[in-house]
């Protein structure tokens, strides 16, 4: 079962930063926060992924509560691109993942 | 990186007939994971393929409706078997990560309708 609560939807207005939270209070000491974005119904694209330190990478920052129970994705500049819905997963590397239900997001103009 | 490529990309089946989807990494690599995403839903993980023994599966998956092959470490096949309406959904295929700055890789699914 999925580890993880989202809010089922939100909304951005271009430009500015999307900040989506998710709720993993259960998550253990090996377990990673991964997140994904699915497009459209395309194949889950990676974004980020962190242990317990923040992580920056081209398309987003991800920052994890000290006590690793809680984490926000950070869009800095949020374009009609992303408008996707979101998930965040927590796993050991290299195992099965298990889905929640993600957060619809939509990017408006 | 890992690329992923699933065949069919979709496919029209009929009723009582199975389907096999094929899913080929450019890559070796450990783990392998099929998933279900029903219309408007999140995935849901079926299966991992194991490679050299028989897949494990999620509760509510069964090996007769859901075979699984993985004969080598860069190819898996999920057959849809005996199909009805309710298995129309997208099939997507996964690697697992390789270590702990692998993230995992994704196919573009199958999207299969049953009539």
């Amino acid at each position: 079962d999925a580890k993880t609560t989202q809010p089922t939807s939100m909304d951005c207005a271009e430009g500015r930063a999307a900040n989506l939270p998710c709720n993993h209070s259960t998550i253990s000491g090996n377990e990673y926060v991964y997140w994904y974005r699915q497009i459209h119904s395309q194949g889950p694209q990676y974004i980020i992924h962190g242990l317990k330190n923040n992580e920056t990478n081209e398309m987003a920052s991800l920052i994890i509560t000290e006590d690793r129970k809680s984490s926000t994705l950070i869009l800095p500049h949020a374009t009609l691109r992303d408008t996707a819905v979101y998930y965040c997963i927590v796993a050991n590397p290299g195992n099965q993942f298990y889905f929640g239900t993600g957060t619809s997001l939509t990017v408006i103009p | 990186s890992a690329v992923i490529s699933q065949k069919p990309s979709r496919d029209i089946c009929q009723r009582g007939t199975s389907l096999t989807i094929q899913c080929q990494v450019d890559s070796q690599v450990t783990m392998m994971f099929w998933y279900r995403q029903q219309p408007g839903q999140s995935l849901t993980l079926i299966a991992t393929a194991n490679q050299g023994s028989e897949a494990t599966y999620e509760s509510g998956f069964v090996i007769d409706k859901f075979p699984i092959s993985r004969p080598n470490l860069t190819f898996s096949t999920l057959t849809v078997s005996n199909m009805s309406p309710e298995d129309s959904s997208i099939y997507l295929c996964s690697t697992g990560g390789g270590g702990t700055n692998t993230e995992a890789f994704f196919g573009q699914g199958t999207r299969l309708t049953v009539v």
